[in-house]
C-alpha cells in the first residue's frame, strides 16, 4: 500500500493554463506539505497543512493555492502557470504531537513532474 | 537565518570503498537534524533524525553522527544499491514547526 500517493505522476501543459496536483496520505498523519524540487535537485518547503489549517506559507506566487478538504489530503492548484513553475512537486507527510512538537520524519511521496511548454 | 551545506557535490566510490559525507549546517537552535535518501524519478525517503551533538545512528551500512556545526553519513563497504542522491536538512526552533531546510544533495555513485 502506497503511503503519500500523489496523481499525475507527469503533467505537461502549456504557458497560462491552470492544473492541479492531488495528494493523499494513508498513514493516518495530521500534517501534510508540499515541495518544490527545481533542476537542481534543491528542495524547498511551500506550504504545510495541520488538520486543515495552514500553517507554513513560503513566498510563494499568489498563483499557487493549497486546499486540504479533510487531513488525509492536500491539493495543489496552480493558476496562470509559467515556465519557470516547471519542477517536480513533492507531497509530504509526517505525524505531529501538537504544534509545539517538531523534529518529526515526514514521509514523501513519489513526486510530480510538472513541464510548462 | 537557517542554512544547509552539503559536500562534496557529486563522489564516485569503489565497492567496499568506505567514504564519508558532510553537511554543515547554521541554525538558531537546532530542533532536529535529517538525512533522506534519493534515487532517481523518486521521493527523497527517510533515513535517520539526530536531535543533539554526540548523537549516532546506524543502519546496515550508513551511520550518522552530529556535532554543533555538522553532520557526517558515514557509508561503510558501500555496495552499488547504495547509489542515490543524500540529502542533508535541518528544522531549527527559530523558524516554523516542521520546517526543512535542505542541503543541494550528495550524488553517491558506487561502482562494482
Amino acid at each position: 500500500d502506497t503511503a503519500v500517493s500523489q496523481t499525475p505522476k507527469y503533467l505537461v501543459t502549456q504557458m497560462g493554463n491552470d492544473k492541479s496536483i492531488k495528494c493523499e496520505q494513508n498513514l493516518g498523519h495530521d500534517t501534510m506539505y508540499w515541495y518544490k524540487q527545481d533542476s537542481k535537485k534543491f528542495l524547498k518547503i511551500m506550504f504545510s497543512y495541520n488538520n486543515k489549517e495552514l500553517i507554513i506559507n513560503e513566498t510563494v506566487p499568489n498563483r499557487f493555492s493549497p486546499k486540504s478538504p479533510d487531513k488525509a489530503h492536500l491539493n495543489l492548484h496552480i493558476n496562470s502557470l509559467e515556465l519557470g513553475d516547471s519542477a517536480v512537486y513533492f507531497c509530504a507527510s509526517s505525524q505531529d504531537f501538537g504544534l509545539a512538537g517538531g523534529g518529526r520524519m515526514q514521509f514523501f511521496g513519489p513526486g510530480t513532474r510538472l513541464t510548462v511548454l | 537565518e537557517d542554512q544547509v551545506t552539503q559536500s562534496p557535490e557529486a563522489l564516485r566510490l569503489q565497492e567496499g570503498e568506505s567514504s564519508s559525507l558532510n553537511c554543515s549546517y547554521t541554525v538558531s537552535g537546532l530542533r532536529g537534524l535529517f538525512w533522506y535518501r534519493q534515487d532517481p524519478g523518486k521521493g527523497p525517503e527517510f533515513l535517520f533524525t539526530l536531535y543533539s551533538a554526540g548523537e549516532e545512528k546506524e543502519k546496515e551500512r550508513l551511520k550518522a553522527t552530529l556535532t554543533k556545526k555538522e553532520s557526517f553519513l558515514h557509508i561503510t563497504a558501500p555496495k552499488p544499491e547504495d547509489s542515490a542522491t543524500y540529502l542533508c536538512a535541518v528544522e531549527g526552533y527559530g523558524g516554523a514547526t516542521n520546517k526543512l531546510i535542505f542541503g543541494t544533495g550528495t550524488l553517491l555513485a558506487v561502482q562494482p
